[in-house]
């Protein structure tokens, strides 16, 4: 069974420019969440997506922005770049229960470069 | 709210000897707690996870980390370093709440493996 997949894997931006980022969840699971890696720190959350939803909106800019697909796959987009978008975004598909969640599985990531 | 402290940001220990990392937590809700390990240029692997069960959790790789309410604390730990062992930590807390699926990441735990 696949795992999270991300693409692309690494993306090279220029400043004002806009990118999408996309993420197919772990077949079955309907929620996904996305997070920004700074070099050196911890993952940040950005948002969640449960059932085409947002559930959750991280302290970020509205430059950034998400939506979830009937098949619960998601895309990730942030316009007008800045040098400081350059990070690890990791997207994340978990399964929802009454209880709370009990695992993420985390793709491998997209590294963006703002240049 | 609910956050995480780490409280060594590089850890190095020899070869076969034992390891431990300190995560104290805080949250308002009863929480679940993980710990993920990244190794360079890699995606984020679950370690173990405590969901308010068993207070001793045993993960993959022959790691482990008790959950101790009254010092708040989830530290993880392992008998005997191996070099395969040398990556980042993060300690990760979630509330127990449906829908609610927004890990809060510690800042991170490198650990170092002298041979």
């Amino acid at each position: 069974d696949a795992g999270v997949t991300q693409s692309p894997t690494h993306l090279i931006k220029t400043r004002g420019q806009h990118v999408t980022l996309r993420c197919s969840p772990i077949s079955g699971h309907k929620s996904v969440s996305w997070y920004q890696q700074v070099l050196g720190q911890g993952p940040q959350f950005i948002f969640q997506y449960y059932e085409k939803e947002e559930r959750g909106r991280g302290n970020f800019p509205d430059r950034f922005s998400a939506r979830q697909f009937p098949n619960y796959s998601s895309e990730l987009n942030v316009n007008a770049l800045l040098l400081g978008d350059s990070a690890l975004y990791l997207c994340a598909s978990s399964t929802s229960r009454q209880e709370g969640i009990t695992e993420a599985f985390f793709g491998q990531g997209t590294r963006l470069t703002v240049v | 709210a609910q956050s995480v402290t780490q409280l060594d940001s590089h850890v190095s220990v020899s070869e076969g000897t034992p390891v431990l990392l300190r995560c104290n937590y805080s949250s308002s809700y009863s929480p679940s707690l993980f710990w993920y390990v990244q190794h360079p240029n890699k995606g984020l692997q679950l370690l173990l996870k405590y969901t308010s069960a068993a207070t001793l959790v045993k993960g993959i790789n022959g790691f482990e980390a008790e959950f101790k309410k009254s010092e708040t604390s989830f530290h993880l730990t392992k008998p005997s370093a191996h070099m395969s062992d040398a990556a980042e930590y993060f300690c990760v807390v979630i509330p127990l709440s449906f829908g609610n699926e927004k890990l809060t990441f510690g800042t991170g735990t490198r650990l170092t493996i002298i041979p």
